[in-house]
């Protein structure tokens, strides 16, 4: 049974800074896996997807690495803004079963 | 990219009364859609797979005859939420498969029972 695990849960850093937000899944057999990204009381936005034969995703500040051996991937912000402040979610879409495992998500909040 | 969408995107009713949702995919037909749940502060669980032409599959725990699936095409899957009750009150969200492998998420529907 696949589970998807972010860390940390929780994480507060002031505007500017780099940070990285992890995401580890127990099974590798996986068409691929999707970072979100969801504000207080609103849907997902998708920030990057990477297909299993991919090891990174780029789009303006954040990057996301795929390794599928280990079971993680990271998503990397740059440069850190206020409005970065939301809940950012990771998804993986298994191959066994035919569905998507979300984490529980890593809440953010960039001081200004 | 694809776009899916939910209507409504927000109801309220009262106890005891039955919801649709709806669920779309607008330029695009997908012979799968999927139906999660989100409760406040917790993350998305999967409640149920919706292929067209047949019946959803449930996940544990969830049950089916409260939660409707109808797969009526290849663009829209309905959700039904029957004698909704206040701990029926949630965030549903839908998405939808193109091709293979690549989903893309509805907007959500966040619903109130009082």
């Amino acid at each position: 049974k696949q589970e998807v695990t972010q860390i940390p849960a929780a994480l507060s850093v002031p505007e500017g800074e780099n940070l990285v937000l992890n995401c580890s899944f127990t099974d590798s057999a996986i068409y691929n896996l999707q970072w979100f990204r969801q504000d207080p009381g609103k849907g997902l936005t998708s920030l990057l997807l990477i297909q299993s034969s991919q090891r990174e995703q780029t789009s303006g500040r954040l990057n996301a690495s795929l390794d599928k051996s280990s079971g993680r991937s990271t998503l990397y912000i740059a440069a850190s803004q206020p409005g970065d402040s939301a809940t950012y979610l990771c998804a993986v879409f298994n191959t066994g079963g035919f569905k998507t495992i979300f984490g529980a998500g890593t809440r953010l909040f960039v001081k200004a | 990219g694809a776009v899916v969408s939910q209507h409504p995107s927000r109801v309220i009713c009262k106890s005891g009364t039955s919801v649709k949702i709806e669920c779309r995919s607008l330029d695009f037909q997908a012979t799968t859609m999927f139906w999660y749940r989100q409760f406040p502060k917790q993350s998305l669980m999967l409640m149920a797979t919706s292929n067209e032409g047949s019946k959803a599959t449930y996940e544990q725990g969830v049950e089916k005859d409260k939660f409707l699936i109808n797969h009526a095409s290849l663009t829209l899957s309905t959700l039904t939420v029957t004698s909704a009750h206040p701990e029926d009150s949630s965030f549903y969200i839908c998405s939808a498969v193109q091709g293979r492998d690549t989903q893309y998420f509805g907007p959500g529907t966040r619903l109130t029972v009082l």
